[in-house]
C-alpha cells in the first residue's frame, strides 16, 4: 500500500544504533516545538517536545535539542529499535497554538 | 472510545460529488483540528475549533471547504464540487487547552483517505 514514506528523507540505520533525525525550522517566533511519529497508515503520535527556554530535553530513548541561533531541532533516539521505523515530523508553534509541519524524515531500522 | 475517531477510514468519490468527513474527539478535549495530508507530506493545517468555533479557518483552500462542531465535541468536514487535488488524508486532532498555555500534545486520529476520480 502506499506510505507517506515515499519521496522523503531517508535515515537507515542498524538495530542498536544511535538515530539523530534533524530538522530546520523558519519561524523565528516560533517558541514551542513537538516531535511526532507517524507509521504507515495511522496519525502521527506525539513523542516529546521542547520550549523555547530550553536547549535540551530528555524523555525515554529520546532526546530533543533546540539550537535557536540556527533555527534548528534534532531528535536522537538511543539504541534504535525495529519499531522506531516511521516518518518522523517536527512541528513548531508560536502564539496561534496551532502546530505547523515539517515534511518528515523517514527512519528506516535494519534488524 | 479511547482515543480520536475518524469516519470514514477511506472514502471514494468522483469529481464533482460532496464529501463529509467525521472526527469524534477525545470526551472533554476543547481543542479540535483538521489538516490534510499528501503523500510524501507533512500534515497541512487547515482548521482549528476552540469549543464550538472556529478560532481558525486560515488553512482551508477555498470556499468548497467547510467544517462545523455544532455542540462543540464531533466536528464535519465538508467538502463541496470536490476535485481530484482534493485527494489526501485528512486527519483530524483533539488536544485538551488551558487558556494561555500551547495547545500541548496533540491526540491524532488514524486519518480519513479521501479519493476522489
Amino acid at each position: 500500500g502506499e506510505s507517506v514514506g515515499l519521496h522523503l528523507p531517508t535515515l537507515s540505520v542498524q538495530e542498536g544504533d544511535n538515530s539523530i533525525i534533524n530538522c530546520a525550522y523558519s519561524n523565528s517566533a516560533s517558541d514551542y516545538f513537538i516531535w511526532y511519529k507517524q507509521e504507515s497508515g495511522k496519525g502521527p503520535q506525539f513523542i516529546i517536545d521542547i520550549r523555547s527556554n530550553m536547549d535540551k530535553r530528555q524523555g525515554q530513548r529520546v532526546t530533543v535539542l533546540l539550537n535557536k541561533t540556527v533555527k534548528h531541532l534534532s531528535l536522537q533516539i538511543a539504541a534504535t529499535q525495529p519499531g522506531d521505523s516511521a516518518v518522523y515530523f517536527c512541528a513548531e508553534s508560536g502564539g496561534s497554538y496551532i502546530p505547523t509541519f515539517g515534511r518528515g524524515t523517514s527512519l528506516i531500522v535494519h534488524p | 472510545g479511547a482515543g480520536v475517531s475518524q469516519t470514514p477510514s477511506n472514502k471514494v468519490t468522483e469529481k464533482g460529488k460532496y464529501v463529509e468527513l467525521r472526527c469524534d474527539p477525545i470526551s472533554g478535549h476543547t481543542a479540535l483540528y483538521w489538516y490534510r495530508q499528501s503523500l510524501g507530506q507533512g500534515p497541512e493545517f487547515l482548521i482549528y475549533f476552540q469549543g464550538t468555533g472556529a478560532a481558525d479557518d486560515s488553512g482551508l483552500p477555498n470556499d468548497r471547504f467547510f467544517a462545523v462542531r455544532p455542540e462543540g465535541s464531533v466536528s464535519t468536514l465538508k467538502i463541496q464540487r470536490t476535485e481530484r487535488g482534493d485527494s489526501a488524508v485528512y486527519l483530524c486532532a483533539s488536544s485538551l487547552w488551558l487558556a494561555g498555555i500551547e495547545a500541548g500534545e496533540l491526540f491524532f486520529g488514524e486519518g480519513s483517505r479521501l479519493t476522489v476520480l
